[in-house]
């Protein structure tokens, strides 16, 4: 499968613990996106990267949330001392190019539940 | 601060049917609107991405326009078919590259 992959796929912990999720974007894709999606609403966008470098994040992103994409190829996205507000599906998305407007390719999400 | 919004929130129809929904958006900035299908457990899959006033585009029943001037994008599904049930999702990209996402159009189509 060539798509955008994501592990976990789903992920049970309990309030104060630390999670990490990782994306592995379509391989010749030089930008990478993290969107999250509670109930009843749509994927909201919390950061993206172009190659290595993280280019804008959301004020969504809380301090207890971090992205890497240590080698411009894999993300990983991590939340310190998760609230139950964190519980949503996480969303990476992949795309190629340097216009915006570009078609963003998704993959299955990580969904998280904070008990 | 930049809504999208879709119309209707969920729709039931019957297979045979014909639908459409409606998304509107800023019509400053505008750099591209798409619509996603997202069927449960699965990726969101992009179905159309539009660029310029006037665009209409076609992937077997489904279609779709585009009027930037007037901030609107509709989706039609023709002969609506079981397999079609799934969340449709449009998104907008103004100077950035984030998609700002509506809460979407639930679609069940029954038999």
């Amino acid at each position: 499968d060539t798509g955008v992959s994501q592990d976990p796929r789903h992920k049970i912990t309990k309030r104060g613990q630390n999670v990490t999720f990782r994306c592995d974007p379509i391989s010749e894709h030089n930008r990478l996106y993290w969107y999250r999606q509670t109930l009843g609403q749509g994927p909201e966008f919390l950061t993206y990267f172009q190659n290595e470098a993280q280019l804008e994040k959301s004020r969504l992103l809380s301090d207890r949330f971090s992205a890497e994409r240590p080698k411009g190829s894999f993300s990983t996205l991590e939340i310190q001392r998760t609230e139950q507000g964190d519980s949503a599906m996480y969303l990476c998305a992949s795309s190629l190019g340097v216009l915006a407007g570009g078609e963003q390719y998704f993959g299955p999400g990580t969904r998280l539940t904070v008990t | 601060i930049l809504n999208v919004e879709q119309s209707p929130q969920s729709l039931h129809v019957q297979e045979g049917d014909s639908t459409n929904f409606t998304c509107s958006f800023p019509s400053s900035n505008f750099y591209a609107l798409h619509w996603y299908r997202w069927e449960t457990a699965k990726s969101p899959e992009a179905l159309f991405v539009m660029t310029l006033n006037g665009d209409e585009k076609k992937k077997g029943r489904i279609s779709a326009t585009l009027n930037t001037k007037e901030g609107y994008s509709y989706l039609y599904i023709k002969g609506s078919q079981p397999e079609d049930s799934a969340t449709y999702l449009c998104a907008f990209t103004g100077a950035t590259n984030k998609l700002i996402f509506g809460t979407g159009t639930l679609l069940a189509v029954q038999p």
